[in-house]
């Protein structure tokens, strides 16, 4: 189950405060996904990043932000701006060519905000 | 944006026999259809995928059938075996038409919940 890893498994804050999920992948993809699951939904996609130092919305962004200063990192922050933070939250990467590829999904956080 | 529409949401079936889910999708510049299988509490890992120049594609009990005119994919299981039981999710990506050839994000159906009766 290497190669792309997330931390914590399970994760618990108060509403109203921020909290960072980790995203770490040692396959040497350029690029990285966030997706949200809820459940009895399908993924939705939150940020994705082509390359360093850049990344794209995708459809549910508001109240999340990201950053992606290395390759290897792409970790997701959850504001307090963010309505409904309780969910589901995969990370995936991929290779980077004119085709899409395989995205290989890491093992998910379970976020839980009261 | 894109848009995936998955059926059913529950499926289930005799051990042995075989299974079928649908999905439509909305924008014809679609051009590759993975096919992702998630046991509960698990990552979702890809079984199957397709590209939009190819109608079809077989990997063992597993084949994938691509109508473009029509706009849909479907996942077929032959033989089924309990190991099957999973919830199963198609996905749609417009990759490199929009992004200058980058790496688009995957538009999700809501998932199919996949039964095996023994």
């Amino acid at each position: 189950d290497g190669g792309i890893t997330q931390s914590p498994k399970y994760l618990f804050r108060k509403e109203g405060q921020n909290v960072t999920l980790s995203c770490e992948q040692n396959l040497n993809h350029d690029a990285m996904y966030w997706y949200r699951q809820d459940p009895g939904q399908g993924l939705r996609l939150i940020y994705y990043s082509q390359i360093v130092n850049d990344f794209q919305k995708g459809d549910i962004a508001e109240g999340y932000s990201v950053s992606r200063e290395k390759k290897e990192s792409f970790p997701l922050t959850v504001t307090s701006a963010q309505k409904n933070p309780t969910a589901f939250y995969l990370c995936a990467s991929s290779i980077q060519r004119e085709i899409a590829y395989e995205q290989y999904f890491g093992p998910g956080t379970r976020l839980t905000v009261t | 944006g894109e848009n995936v529409e998955q059926h059913p949401s529950t499926l289930s079936v005799q051990e042995g026999d075989s299974a079928v889910i649908k999905c439509t999708y909305s924008d014809s510049a679609s051009n590759y259809f993975p096919w992702y299988k998630q046991e509960l509490g698990k990552r979702p890992q890809l079984i199957i995928d397709i590209r939009s120049n190819v109608g079809e594609k077989k990997d063992q009990r597993i084949a994938v059938t691509l109508n473009k005119t029509a706009k849909h994919f479907s996942l077929h299981i032959t033989e089924t075996q309990p190991e099957d039981s999973a919830v199963y999710f198609c996905a749609a990506s417009i990759r490199g038409v929009y992004s200058g050839g980058g790496a688009d994000g995957l538009t999700f159906g809501k998932g199919t919940h996949l039964i095996i009766q023994p």
